[in-house]
């Protein structure tokens, strides 16, 4: 089974500054998906980014960017420029690659960030 | 386009009874999957539809069950309520199909409060 591991819990971040979230993950799979999701407190989950395991380039979203280490099987998340409003629950999840409709996501347990201004 | 619109926002039931949460998926999507999210924590997989039957199940006992509508639209039940039920319920929706699915888009959820 996959497991997806975010060990801390809580972190804060100065206005402007850089800040990097951590997860690592455990598969036996080769081809696999993983994403961040940012939760505000609108409740609803809002897709950041997303990395492709064949893919050995890291993704980029205009201030977020993955540092993905395969072998390692860790992958983090960088928020450049922090700004008020990404102050929220991040989640790291993990969807396993094959054909068909399964869109199954395992979750890990998320980290609270805070922005100060 | 429409996103993910579920109802209702809050809920609260007594322990031992019945629920019915819906969700209406995206325009275009095909697939609806739930998750429940206890306080603090990650959303966890309950079950997935794609056209109209179920395609993936989680760790979840047989007193969680669904349905999805010919216009994709779906319901989750939960019967015989425990106090253990109380989170958070999210439904996304994505386009599946033989090459596998697209990003998952989630609506805002239902809290789900059992006294």
């Amino acid at each position: 089974a996959q497991t997806v591991t975010q060990s801390q819990p809580e972190m804060s971040v100065q206005e402007a500054e850089t800040v990097t979230l951590s997860c690592t993950y455990d598969t036996s799979e080769s081809d696999y998906y993983l994403f961040w999701y940012k939760q505000p407190p609108s409740r609803q989950m809002i897709l950041v980014i997303r990395q492709e395991a064949y893919k050995q380039q890291n993704a980029t979203e205009n201030r977020f960017s993955v540092n993905f280490q395969k072998a390692a099987k860790s992958f983090s998340l960088k928020i450049s420029d922090s700004q008020l409003g990404d102050a929220a629950m991040y989640f790291c999840a993990y969807r396993r690659e094959f054909t068909g409709a399964n869109s199954k996501l395992t979750f890990g347990k998320g980290i609270t960030l805070s922005v100060r201004p | 386009e429409t996103g993910v619109t579920q109802s209702p926002t809050h809920l609260i039931k007594t322990r031992g009874q019945q629920v019915t949460l819906r969700c209406s998926s995206q325009s275009g999507h095909n697939t609806v999957s739930w998750y429940q999210q206890a306080l603090g924590q990650g959303p966890q997989f309950i079950f997935q539809y794609y056209r109209e039957e179920e395609n993936g199940r989680g760790n979840f006992p047989p007193r969680f069950s669904g349905l999805q509508f010919p216009n994709y639209s779906s319901e989750l039940n939960v019967n015989a309520l425990e106090l253990d039920d109380s989170a958070l319920y999210l439904c996304a929706s994505s386009l599946g199909g033989d090459r596998g699915s697209s990003p998952l888009h989630f609506g805002n959820g239902t809290r789900l409060t059992v006294t």
